[in-house]
């Protein structure tokens, strides 16, 4: 089992969508949790943290269900800009590295 | 701010052969770390320096080491290179646990 899966994808949406991407993690230890956003053949760069108490950016939500191991990412009217591949992102506590998940790929059509 | 700067942007390399590719952190990050994205996957962790000592290192062989140097910049250098060394080689600074700032990475092909 991959330490963090992601949906697959990929999602294609319309414009003014509510799209949301799932992520699972199987260290129970894991502390920090985060969603990064990748452009193509860009870097990736911090979208949001996770926080267990969930927490909002404008149109972006995270979610952390801790007894589940599950995170989420909820985008609601989606822009064209909104196009990237999103990474769900997991660090554990007392270990420097950061585990990835694979990304979803979302492409927000007009 | 400037940034974080990787070097060289691409570079092709024939197997067998070592590479080195650098990186300069974000002014005032003190860690760095090293990251390789292979096509259509996430970035894995190969290492982390932070104050010129490794401190944390991901399932990579051997043949991949780093350095960093006092003005925390960083190398990594991969020894005896394959055909599945081909990737996209992140680096990534930090100060102590705050959010990692990645480069825009080097493209390294390996023919």
């Amino acid at each position: 089992r991959k330490e963090v899966e992601q949906d697959p994808g990929p999602f294609n949406v319309p414009e003014g969508a509510t799209v949301a991407f799932n992520c699972t993690y199987s260290n129970s230890a894991s502390q920090s949790f985060f969603w990064y956003r990748q452009d193509c053949r860009k870097e990736p760069k911090l979208l949001m943290s996770v926080y267990s108490s969930g927490n909002e950016d404008g149109r972006f939500t995270a979610q952390l269900n801790r007894a589940s191991q599950y995170i989420s990412l909820l985008i609601r009217d989606s822009k064209l800009s909104d196009s990237a591949t999103y990474l769900c992102v997991v660090n554990m506590a007392g270990n420097n590295d950061m585990r990835f998940g694979a990304g979803t790929r979302l492409t927000v059509k007009p | 701010e400037t940034g974080v700067t990787q070097s060289p942007t691409h570079l092709i390399k024939t197997r067998g052969q070592q590479v080195t590719l650098r990186c300069s952190s974000q002014s005032g990050h003190n860690t760095v770390s090293w990251y390789q994205q292979a096509l259509g996957q996430g970035p894995q962790f190969i290492f982390q320096y932070y104050r010129e000592e490794e401190n944390g290192r991901g399932n990579f062989p051997p043949r991949f080491s780093g350095l960093q140097f006092p003005n925390y910049s960083s190398e990594l250098n991969v020894n005896a290179l394959e055909l599945d060394d081909s990737a996209l080689y992140l680096c990534a600074s930090s100060l102590a646990e705050s959010t990692r700032l990645f480069g825009s990475g080097t493209r390294l092909t390996v023919v």
